[in-house]
């Protein structure tokens, strides 16, 4: 069974602060890794995916990836309340298919 | 960017009727569409991979002859929850991929279906 946690949270901070997600998952043959903004009521969206181990910047969100460890990060600065949503992270194990297991989401409120 | 339109947004419908949702690749053609569902505060759920011309391959627990999958086209992918029950209600959502270069494995969500069954 190939498993995705999440601390459900709610997690949180003030505004202008850093906001940190964290994500583990199961399959080390996972290749592909997502996090995606889900508002209240609304689909998930897209923020960031990583492939290789390390940082990838894009603006104010920074995702980590540790392929050892297991682990994939989301780093949001200068949080805005407008942040504030469910934050899912998405794993593609190896194959074609481009199937995705979803974490629970971690609920994330930035207070003004 | 990739645009993926999901109709209706909500639907309300009496316990046993069928509803059927559209999910459609608006700006490229989508051989491989993926349906899922959310509960309130849970994550999502893959029900079934939808391919084009062929059979959907159903995830582990999901009725098939409850949850009718057809993909006629490159651009169009339809759901139909057959003799519904309030256990059904839920938020459908439906997602493509162009499955072409750096954004190979990005999944596109279409803004989901909202079905509450009474």
């Amino acid at each position: 069974q190939k498993e995705v946690e999440q601390n459900s949270g709610p997690l949180s901070v003030p505004e202008g602060a850093i906001a940190s997600l964290n994500c583990t998952y199961s399959d080390r043959g996972s290749q592909s890794f997502f996090w995606y903004r889900q508002y209240s009521g609304k689909s998930p969206e897209l923020i960031m995916f990583i492939y290789s181990n390390g940082d990838k910047e894009d603006g104010r969100f920074t995702a980590q990836l540790n392929k050892a460890s297991q682990y994939v990060s989301l780093l949001i600065r200068d949080s805005q309340p407008s942040d504030s949503a469910t934050y899912l992270c998405a794993v593609k194990s190896g194959g074609s298919n481009y199937k995705l297991t979803f974490g629970k989401g971690t609920l994330l409120t930035v207070n003004p | 960017g990739a645009v993926v339109s999901q109709h209706p947004s909500r639907v309300i419908c009496k316990s046993g009727t069928s509803v059927k949702i559209e999910c459609r690749s608006l700006d490229f053609q989508a051989t491989t569409m993926f349906w899922y569902r959310q509960f309130p505060k849970q994550s999502l759920m893959l029900m079934a991979t939808s391919n084009e011309g062929s059979k959907a391959t159903y995830e582990q627990g999901v009725e098939k002859d409850k949850f009718l999958i057809n993909h006629a086209s490159l651009t169009l992918s339809t759901l139909t929850v057959t003799s519904a029950h309030p256990e059904d209600s839920s938020f459908y959502i439906c997602s493509a991929t162009t499955g072409l270069g750096s954004g190979a494995n990005v999944l596109t969500f279409g803004a989901g279906s909202r079905l509450t069954v009474l």
